[in-house]
């Protein structure tokens, strides 16, 4: 079975510019999230779906990133425009059951985002 | 919101040494999770223990929940075994609230 698996791996991108990171859930999961690391601090939630509805979204830092999961398959994650503090790595996860709680999560191996 | 603290923060051992890594949190958790941050930057899934004992290899963790902490104990340390170990625990919602993380460096 494929795990969580993130697109692309590194991107380097200027200040205003935008960048789109893409995530595929493992098949058949109907939570996915989004979370980041960013200069070495703690990892922190953004964002909760449960299939392609945004169960959770008080993690989202402002209104420049977007995030999407039309038809409740892969997610993508939009900056727009990208600042210097967005830089860090952008970790995408799932887990089975949207209507559980307690789900173990799976993580993608993350994007690391560099903004110069 | 929940805390979670993890120590030590950083720790150095030598080849073949055990340790001992501590997660606290600071309410009752539906999910505690601890993970691997290995070199390239990739979280590698260690133990999904909201409560009891696992082992997995030279691996296992403990979680007393009425307690709320978690202890990850790493025995016959390999240079592979460094990296950042994280716990994150779950309340509410799903989301994963993280620990600062153990630094481990495992020398040869």
């Amino acid at each position: 079975e494929a795990g969580v698996t993130q697109f692309p791996s590194h991107s380097v991108i200027e200040k205003g510019q935008t960048v789109t990171l893409r995530c595929d859930p493992i098949s058949g999961h109907d939570n996915l999230y989004w979370y980041r690391r960013v200069m070495g601090k703690e990892i922190k939630f953004l964002l909760h779906f449960v299939k392609e509805s945004k169960q959770d979204e008080s993690g989202m830092p402002n209104n420049r990133f977007l995030a999407e999961r039309t038809g409740g398959t892969y997610s993508t994650l939009k900056v727009q425009p990208a600042e210097l503090e967005d830089s860090g790595v952008y970790f995408c996860a799932s887990s089975q059951d949207g209507r559980a709680v307690g789900n173990e999560q799976f993580f993608g191996p993350g994007t690391r985002l560099t903004v110069l | 919101g929940i805390q979670v603290e993890q120590s030590p923060p950083d720790l150095i051992l030598q080849e073949g040494a055990n340790s001992t890594l501590r997660c606290n949190f600071s309410d009752s958790v539906n999910n505690l999770q601890w993970f691997h941050q290995n070199p390239w930057g990739q979280l590698i899934n260690l133990f999904y223990i909201p409560s009891g004992t696992k082992q997995n290899g030279r691996l296992s963790a403990t979680t007393v929940a009425t307690e709320r902490y978690s202890l990850l104990y790493i025995s016959s340390s390999q240079t592979t075994d460094s990296g950042v170990y994280f716990c994150a625990v779950e309340r509410y919602g799903n989301k994963l609230v993280f620990g600062a993380g153990t630094i481990l460096r495992v020398k040869s």
